[in-house]
């Protein structure tokens, strides 16, 4: 079975700082791996995804991650955040066999608060 | 704007009152989602429509009974819900199925449910 694990519930950043979300995902098969945030009040969009190809992924409101295979990881990062990235990110994670973004299994999310 | 549109935003009931939810996507997608967001607890997929037939149901309660009439819209029917049932239902829509992975989900803006 399929999982993913966001290390940290929350985290708090100051403005133009850096920032790393992590995600670990376990499986026993090839994955897709994806990033979606959820502003508040709002539904889920995706950030970014990787599917093949390049291991560093760029999205959307420069944010990136890196797959990592050997660490089980999708990190997402951003070099300078914004108040306006405060949000609650989810890492998800779909076996390539399900054929179905319905199929995904999310992370518990990671509540990012950028402050002034 | 999103292109799923889910209505009311916000709905109180009694657990002895029927009520629904309604989804409707303008994206032209064949394939519609029901998920279940909890506090603390990752996105809980509950019922995948593909070209109007159910293709999934994740062991939901009978309480809660999808109906999907076309392809553009989606009803979550609720009756005798707990108050256990209480949280954000969000509704999703993607191309599906085939090349569903370059069509990413589109999330509605989600209906906070409150069941006292």
């Amino acid at each position: 079975a399929q999982s993913v694990t966001q290390l940290d519930s929350q985290v708090p950043v100051f403005e133009e700082a850096p920032v790393e979300l992590r995600c670990n995902y376990s499986s026993s098969v090839s994955v897709y791996l994806f990033w979606y945030v959820q502003y508040p009040n709002q539904g889920l969009q995706l950030l970014l995804k990787y599917l093949s190809g390049s291991t560093l992924v760029k999205g959307i409101n420069g944010f990136e991650a890196e797959f990592n295979k050997s660490q089980t990881s999708f990190h997402l990062r951003k070099p300078s955040v914004h108040i306006s990235d405060t949000a609650e990110y989810f890492c998800a994670v779909s076996d390539l066999k399900k054929g179905s973004q319905g199929n995904l299994i999310f992370g518990k999310g990671t509540k990012l608060s950028v402050k002034p | 704007e999103t292109g799923v549109t889910q209505t009311p935003r916000h709905l109180v009931m009694g657990m002895t009152n029927k009520k629904s939810l309604k989804c409707e996507q303008h994206l032209g997608h064949n394939a519609m989602y029901w998920y279940k967001q909890s506090a603390k607890k990752p996105l809980e997929l509950m019922f995948v429509y593909s070209l109007e037939e159910r293709v999934e149901n994740n062991s939901v309660p009978s309480r809660f009974s999808p109906e999907c009439p076309n392809s553009s819209h989606l009803f979550l029917h609720l009756h005798t819900l707990q108050p256990e049932d209480s949280a954000l239902y969000l509704c999703a829509s993607s191309q599906d199925p085939g090349s569903s992975y370059n069509s990413p989900l589109h999330f509605g803006n989600g209906t906070r449910l409150t069941v006292t």
